[in-house]
């Protein structure tokens, strides 16, 4: 497992909400409760949004959360604005394979 | 106040020793449960966990890339070095420096990121 699988984009209207699913293994994912999200600006340091699946760190806008079923986490965006226009990366801690922490391959948020 | 700062050369030649600097501040690594890794992402591709030191010195590598990687840390200085050697093509990119409690398991600040070209 090189990388995690996300969706290459997604978007939505400002106000709906959005879904990036985030798909690894029973080697990351699916077993360890150490998944976490953030959410990249350009030229700007990445944001931590969700941590340990669904933990939000303080300050961060309780529009973020986060979820698992199975191998699968997710980040759920609600009432979408202009500053979600980012590119979003999921992380699991794993292992097997030769990296202790494998990252998403991305998503693309539009907001339209 | 949590800051991280990454520094080093925008310009490498191909099979040179790249050194990387993150400077920190608001936090010190020698605390127990302190941790802090280097992350790259390559021109229009995804993060790409590298390294990460621990507040006891243990260390961690992509096994992929352990060979040519090494991380040190300088906690008078408040600073965490990542070299990688022999660089080529593969190794341009953002590397940031980012840290990691181990109480909150996320990277929960990162630096902005220093830029890497690699080129002859």
């Amino acid at each position: 497992q090189s990388a995690l699988t996300q969706p290459a984009s997604v978007s939505g209207s400002p106000g709906q909400s959005v879904t990036i699913s985030c798909t690894g293994t029973s080697s990351d994912v699916g077993i360890f409760n150490l998944v976490s999200w953030y959410r990249l600006h350009p030229g700007k340091a990445p944001q931590l949004l969700i941590y340990e699946v669904t933990k939000r760190p303080s300050g961060v806008s309780d529009r973020f959360s986060g979820s698992r079923s199975g191998n699968t986490a997710s980040l759920t965006i609600s009432g979408l604005q202009p500053e979600d226009e980012a590119d979003f990366y999921c992380c699991s801690y794993a292992t097997s394979g030769p990296s202790l922490y494998l990252f998403g391959t991305g998503t693309k948020v539009t907001v339209l | 106040q949590v800051t991280l700062q990454e520094s080093g050369p925008a310009l490498v030649k191909p099979s040179q020793t790249l050194t990387l600097t993150c400077s920190f501040s608001g936090f010190s690594l020698s605390d127990s449960g302190m941790r802090l890794s280097w992350i790259r992402q390559p021109p229009g591709k995804a993060l790409e966990w590298l390294a990460r030191i621990d507040w006891d010195g243990t260390e961690f590598y992509h096994t992929s890339l352990k060979k040519r990687l090494s991380i040190f840390k300088d906690t008078s200085k408040s600073q965490v070095v990542l070299t990688v050697t022999d660089v080529g093509p593969a190794d341009a990119g953002t590397y940031y420096c980012a840290r990691l409690p181990v109480d909150e398991d996320g990277f929960d600040f990162w630096g902005r990121g220093t830029l890497v070209t690699v080129s002859s």
